[in-house]
């Protein structure tokens, strides 16, 4: 059964600095592959996708992820942090479009230090 | 063009009773999907409707039950509640189903049960 890893529980950086936040997948096949951020009191935004075709993937609000087949990853990055990013990231795996068997990761949360 | 939103924000019940929560979904969308999100964890699906109908369920009991109407609306019903029902409930509503297509989320209801 498809399974989704974040290995960190809560990460801190510095605004300005970079961001890299992971994610391990468990699937047989090439999964579909997305990256939310939720907000307190708000509901989950989808950042970015990966569907098939460039391994890498730009998402809104900065965003990039990277598709690793061989490391069964996908994680997040972004080259400058802002005060703003402070959320709880989750990934997620899909093994269709049809949204009936997305399983997301337990989350990672991200605290910006001014 | 609006968004999803749900009704209510947060809701107080007792084990035992019966609750509701409703969920509108973006103009044009005929999808919808729901989820749970217990504290400090990622989402589980519940189950997801298309055009009326339950299209996909996860691994939730019968008393989670729902309904979508004509003009896409949703419910998510819950009977005999029980502790571990607290949670956040997300839905999310969809156009109809390609390869990319995306969710929208809602902000979510806060079910907290005595």
């Amino acid at each position: 059964a498809q399974s989704v890893t974040q290995p960190d529980i809560h990460i801190t950086v510095s605004e300005g600095a970079s961001l890299e936040l992971r994610c391990n997948y468990s699937y047989g096949a090439t999964p579909y592959l997305f990256w939310y951020v939720q907000s307190p009191g708000q509901g989950l935004q989808l950042l970015l996708k990966y569907f098939s075709g460039d391994t890498l993937v730009q998402g809104i609000k900065g965003f990039e992820a990277e598709f690793k087949r061989s490391q069964s990853s996908f994680n997040l990055r972004k080259p400058s942090v802002h005060w703003s990013d402070a959320a709880e990231y989750f990934c997620a795996v899909g093994v269709d479009p049809s949204y009936d068997k997305v399983i997301f990761g337990p989350g990672t949360s991200l605290s910006v230090i001014p | 063009e609006t968004g999803v939103t749900q009704s209510p924000t947060h809701l107080i019940k007792t084990r035992g009773q019966q609750v509701t929560l409703r969920c509108s979904s973006q103009s044009g969308h005929n999808t919808v999907s729901w989820y749970q999100q217990a504290l400090g964890q990622g989402p589980q699906f519940i189950f997801q409707y298309y055009r009326e109908e339950e299209n996909g369920r996860g691994n939730f009991p019968p008393r989670f039950s729902g309904l979508q109407f004509p003009n896409y609306s949703s419910e998510l019903n819950v009977n005999a509640l029980e502790l571990d029902d607290s949670a956040l409930y997300l839905c999310a509503s969809s156009s109809p189903r390609t390869e990319g297509d995306t969710q929208y989320f809602g902000p979510g209801t806060r079910l907290t049960v005595l």
